[in-house]
């Protein structure tokens, strides 16, 4: 595609239930990152996926949390039990060999 | 923190004024990028200035950096109602996990028209 994508835009889930989050990045990026950013805060990383290399998965902020890519091209971002303080806009970029990145719209998770 | 600081943290100007923000940082890096974020969603990649690099021009745009002082600028000339946005320093650290941009937590830009 023309630029990353991502799905849903907006999701709204309980306390306790797991989400799904996705990443189309742009076709023949190598490189994926997912990032969140919690309200007024600039961008935390979570994790990143070079090739067939095994990812980064440094900045997840717990075991509930994993990421997977598929064939070296969608990803998804999975939050097990989410809580409240998981509330954030989860965004994902792709790039061709670690340079410029180019970020998706976003996924506005809120849990209640 | 290895993280960029970005100044000031809001920045209220009138349509036609120029606006400059600023970001200070403490360790090496590679590169510095700075991004647009309109309605804290996605963000937009204005200029990246690498560390041998002292000034770059985009269009209304101008980033400098000063790799003694750590420290970099970006000034949006002729500013335009669109213009208003939060933006973002963006650091490549040197070393592991160089792959990774480290992000301010951004200056929140509004242009009055």
């Amino acid at each position: 595609g023309a630029g990353v994508s991502q799905s849903p835009s907006n999701k709204v889930t309980e306390k306790g239930k797991d989400v799904e989050l996705r990443c189309d990045p742009i076709s023949g990026h190598t490189a994926l990152y997912w990032y969140r950013q919690s309200l007024g805060q600039g961008l935390e990383f979570l994790i990143y996926f070079q090739g067939n290399s095994a990812p980064d998965k440094s900045g997840l902020p717990s075991d509930r949390f994993s990421a997977e890519r598929t064939g070296g091209s969608v990803s998804t971002l999975t939050i097990q039990r989410t809580q409240q303080e998981d509330s954030a806009v989860y965004l994902c970029a792709s790039s061709l060999l670690s340079d410029l990145e180019v970020f998706g719209p976003g996924t506005r998770l809120t849990v209640l | 923190s290895q993280q960029g600081e970005e100044d000031p943290q809001a920045l209220s100007i009138q349509e036609g004024e120029n606006a400059t923000m600023n970001c200070s940082y403490k360790t090496s890096i590679n590169n510095l990028q700075w991004y647009r974020q309109n309605s804290g969603r996605g963000l937009v990649h204005l200029i990246l200035i690498r560390s041998n690099e002292r000034e770059k021009h985009s269009g209304r745009l101008r980033v400098t950096l000063d790799t003694s002082k750590k420290s970099s600028s970006l000034l949006i000339t002729a500013s335009r109602a669109a213009d208003t946005a939060s933006y973002f320093c963006a650091l490549r650290i040197v070393g592991a996990g160089s792959y990774q941009l480290t992000f301010g937590k951004g200056t929140k830009l509004s242009v009055i028209p």
